[in-house]
């Protein structure tokens, strides 16, 4: 079936330093992929998407490539903020018209100032 | 987009009752959906709500332990029955609309099982 793999975390990065959080999947057909963020406290809310290969998501500093070679869609931002500091999952939605979303296990981000 | 409600946000249960969740959207949306986040874990589909008809459970999920409801487009509830302290995890609604790609989330319901 598919499936979503993160990088496990904690992920603790300084101030201004560049992140990379690993997402691979595994899916028939052609997902959506997604990036959502988790703040303390709060619910998901949309990072970033991708529809189809090649599709660059980007929003608040933050990418992701639709990598279908790779089956890879790895977040990065290349000067983290202390106010990035929260849990991010990576998720895949089939386009089978079931919207069912599968989610990464999460890998929570520290930043320290 | 849409903006979604959930009620209650957190609570604090005795093993062997029952609580029902409430989500309520701003607008009418195609698919609404129920997922658990147990505890530092990730999130699990626990059923679609379907509008006027039975729920569709995932495997490991059942209608007696999560009766859900959907009489509208805009409303469901979940219903988590005869917890025990497993059933302790947070429990967020999501809903799907057709102008959009992605999925939108409630804020979630603490629940704690004591």
């Amino acid at each position: 079936g598919n499936s979503v793999t993160q990088m496990e975390g904690p992920v603790t990065l300084s101030e201004e330093a560049f992140l990379t959080i690993n997402c691979t999947y595994t899916a028939t057909g052609y997902p959506s992929l997604f990036w959502y963020v988790q703040y303390p406290g709060e619910g998901l809310q949309l990072l970033l998407k991708a529809t189809k290969a090649d599709d660059k998501g980007s929003n608040k500093g933050f990418e992701a490539t639709y990598r279908k070679e790779t089956t890879s869609f790895h977040l990065e931002k290349g000067s983290v903020q202390v106010s990035d500091s929260a849990v991010y999952f990576c998720a895949l939605s089939e386009n089978s018209g079931t919207y069912k979303y599968i989610f990464g296990t999460g890998t929570r981000l520290k930043v320290l100032a | 987009s849409a903006v979604i409600s959930q009620k209650p946000s957190r609570d604090i249960c005795q093993r062997g009752t029952s609580l029902t969740i409430q989500c309520q959207v701003d607008s009418q949306v195609t698919m609404m959906f129920w997922y658990r986040q147990q505890p530092g874990q990730s999130l699990t589909l626990i059923a679609t709500a379907n509008q006027g008809s039975e729920a569709t459970y995932e495997s490991g999920f059942v209608i007696d332990k999560f009766p859900i409801s959907r009489p509208n487009l805009t409303f469901s509830t979940l219903t988590v029955s005869n917890m025990s302290p497993e059933d302790s995890s947070i429990y967020l609604c999501s809903a799907h609309t057709p102008e959009n790609t992605e999925a939108f989330f409630g804020q979630g319901t603490r629940l704690t099982v004591v």
